[in-house]
């Protein structure tokens, strides 16, 4: 069964800072793996997917990689803002047969000091 | 209507009582999932629906959760007999295609409270 693991579960920087936040994953058979951003009160919204083929995806002042063989992705923001205060999930789908739901980690809520 | 759109937003009901969840996706998505978020919990996967057939049910917690779809539009979950547990954020997701290579894109959820 694949688990997916969230470091730190919550952090705090002062605005523009740069920040890395982790997801891990036990299952290495993935198809791909997605960033999203929840805040408080809302719906997920995507920021960035990687197919288990690529390394990175980069939008704006965000950079996700993903090592699959390994079970990591990182998630890079650079010259962070306040308004980047938000819970970070990751999520990632596996590889194989019709299955096509996601498997979650537990988030990282992320605070942004002005 | 330009995201997916969940309703009723908030929804309180008494232990034992049914609710109906509705879930709108983005126009021409073709796959459908719908997911549970539980205080200080992740997102727990509950059914996946590809047009109105649904492959997987295995998160389903049990016989009491039902969902349907028709054709590729909206989709009600049903609770049937609530109990306290079953209070969470019950969020809606779609994508377009079937390689599952599209993202998800979630709406705002119905906060369900089992009193």
């Amino acid at each position: 069964k694949q688990e997916v693991t969230q470091i730190p579960a919550a952090l705090s920087v002062p605005e523009g800072e740069n920040l890395v936040l982790n997801c891990s994953f036990t299952d290495s058979a993935i198809y791909n793996l997605q960033w999203f951003r929840q805040d408080p009160g809302k719906g997920l919204t995507s920021l960035l997917l990687i197919q288990s083929s690529q390394r990175e995806q980069t939008s704006g002042r965000l950079n996700a990689s993903l090592d699959k063989s390994s079970g990591r992705s990182t998630l890079y923001i650079a010259a962070s803002q306040p308004g980047d205060s938000a819970t970070y999930l990751c999520a990632v789908r596996r590889g194989g047969g019709s299955a096509r739901q996601l498997t979650f980690g537990s988030g990282t809520q992320l605070t942004v000091l002005p | 209507g330009a995201g997916v759109s969940q309703s009723p937003s908030n929804k309180v009901t008494e232990k034992g009582k049914d609710v109906e969840l509705r879930c709108d996706p983005i126009s021409g998505h073709t796959a459908l999932y719908w997911y549970r978020q539980s205080l200080g919990q992740g997102l727990e996967f509950l059914i996946y629906f590809q047009g109105n057939s649904a492959p997987d049910k295995s998160g389903l917690p049990s016989d009491r959760f039902s969902a349907e779809r028709t054709g590729e539009s909206v989709s009600t979950l049903t609770i049937q007999r609530t109990q306290q547990e079953d209070s969470a954020v019950y969020l809606c997701a779609s994508s377009f295609g079937v390689r599952g290579n599209s993202p998800l894109h979630f709406g705002n959820g119905t906060r369900l409270t089992v009193t």
